[in-house]
């Protein structure tokens, strides 16, 4: 069990540029869930996924999209990028069986992002 | 919306002394309340929660406590290592099931050995 993964581990882009985030699990977990983490501000959800097929914003979704492709694998694109994104961004997933929210939130290694 | 404030910001121990970290929360119908340790450099990790019914909890060195009248839970470890040095995250789920936890700014421990 990789658990969960992300790539890639670094980047550095222009102002203006666009990318793509990646993010997989292999724990069958049916939420996933992208955060950003700034020095002094804790994790800050941007987008999640309670279930394949549904996304829904979270607290700073501005400049992001995502995609949930399969129950496995959930993306966050970033179309024009700005130097208030550089940021490390983390992917998460949790189970949520029965209808339980209190399931862990299980980290990617996260991912440390560049604008210049 | 939720709000959740983590008091101190940095914390600072001399090995084997104790350490408490404390939450605020601001939805009194909020039920969830995990912590997350996060080493330097590394991912957050799961290292204790608790639940809305339940006053206390205990693994071995750390514990938390819930006031869920004063809406505040506490995070506490005993004997500290040198290892328990990182960065350590209150979150909140909030009552709409809409699974999204709302985390605390964080607090840097360092226990000096």
């Amino acid at each position: 069990n990789a658990g969960v993964t992300q790539t890639p581990k670094f980047q550095v882009l222009k102002t203006g540029q666009s990318m793509t985030l990646q993010c997989a699990q292999d724990m069958n977990h049916n939420s996933m869930y992208w955060y950003r983490q700034d020095p002094g501000m804790g994790l800050r959800l941007i987008y999640y996924s309670a279930s394949e097929g549904t996304t829904d914003k979270g607290e700073v979704p501005n400049g992001y999209n995502v995609s949930r492709l399969n129950k496995r694998e959930f993306s966050l694109r970033l179309e024009s990028a700005a130097p208030s994104q550089t940021s490390v961004y983390f992917c998460a997933s949790s189970a949520r069986t029965s209808g339980r929210a209190e399931e862990t939130q299980y980290f990617g290694p996260g991912t440390r992002l560049l604008v210049l | 919306g939720e709000n959740v404030e983590q008091h101190p910001s940095t914390l600072s121990v001399q090995e084997g002394d104790s350490a408490v970290i404390k939450c605020t929360y601001s939805d009194s119908a909020s039920n969830y309340f995990p912590w997350y340790k996060q080493e330097l450099g590394k991912r957050p990790q799961l290292i204790i929660d608790i639940r809305s019914n339940v006053g206390e909890k205990k693994d071995q060195r750390i514990a938390v406590t819930l006031n869920k009248t004063a809406k505040h839970f506490s995070l506490h470890i005993t004997e500290t290592q040198p290892e328990d040095s990182a960065v350590y995250f209150c979150a909140v789920l909030g009552w709409d099931s809409s699974y999204k936890l709302i985390f605390g700014s964080g607090t840097r421990l360092l226990v000096r050995p």
